[in-house]
């Protein structure tokens, strides 16, 4: 089993939805990321966060540490916004200079 | 601002040739990755460099060697490619252990 799993894999939207990606970890973490990657292209961080709640423009991120669960929300989508989304933790244990990534969503948002 | 620079960004290699890929970030940054990316695997860490003069390996170092160059860059070698090591290969860095990550815009290597 992943230590961390995102939902949905793929994920098709029309332009103006609202979409929640989801991602799940098993272990305690120190914090967690969300990265973008558009399609060919190189990867960008979005957020970092612990706790609580993060706002860029129209990319809301939220997390909970209790239940080890965290979304990605994107109001209004837009075509642009079409990329894979990666959730990753750093883990409390071992050590934690390194990064365990999810397998990404496919968003794709059509016009 | 040129964050993490990777290059190559696009290398074909035949069975047994090296290469060593090359990155370099200006943020002075401590800490230092190199990742592959395969379809439906996410990425996987084959080194890393938690401060300059300290190398240590990830999940899939079989294959590869790296050099902690300076505090600067951060060098993947390939000694003898084979073709399960095409792949994207990217590299990140960040300043300490609860910091964002910072990626280069990966090379697409193809070994044929």
């Amino acid at each position: 089993k992943n230590e961390v799993e995102q939902s949905p894999q793929n994920l098709t939207a029309q332009e103006g939805e609202f979409i929640t990606i989801n991602c799940s970890y098993s272990v305690g973490i120190s914090a967690l990321h969300w990265l973008q990657q558009h399609p060919g292209g190189g990867i960008v961080s979005l957020f970092m966060l612990s706790s609580g709640k993060k706002k860029h423009g129209r990319l809301i991120a939220t997390i909970n540490i209790q239940e080890k669960h965290s979304s990605l929300h994107i109001t209004a989508s837009h075509p642009r916004d079409s990329a894979v989304y990666i959730c990753a933790v750093n883990p409390q244990r071992g050590s934690n200079y390194k990064l365990t990534f999810g397998k990404g969503t496919l968003l794709t948002v059509n016009p | 601002n040129a964050g993490v620079t990777q290059t190559p960004k696009f290398q074909v290699l035949k069975t047994g040739q090296s290469m060593t890929l090359q990155c370099a970030q200006d943020m002075n940054h401590n800490s230092m990755y190199w990742y592959r990316q395969d379809p439906g695997m996410g990425l996987r860490l084959i080194y890393y460099s938690a401060s300059e003069g300290t190398t240590d390996k990830g999940e899939v170092p079989n294959g590869y060697n790296v050099s902690r160059l300076n505090k600067r860059e951060f060098s993947l070698r390939l000694e003898s490619a084979a073709p399960s090591q095409t792949s994207v290969y990217f590299c990140a860095s960040r300043d300490t252990m609860n910091t964002e990550a910072f990626f280069g815009q990966g090379t697409r290597l193809t070994v044929v």
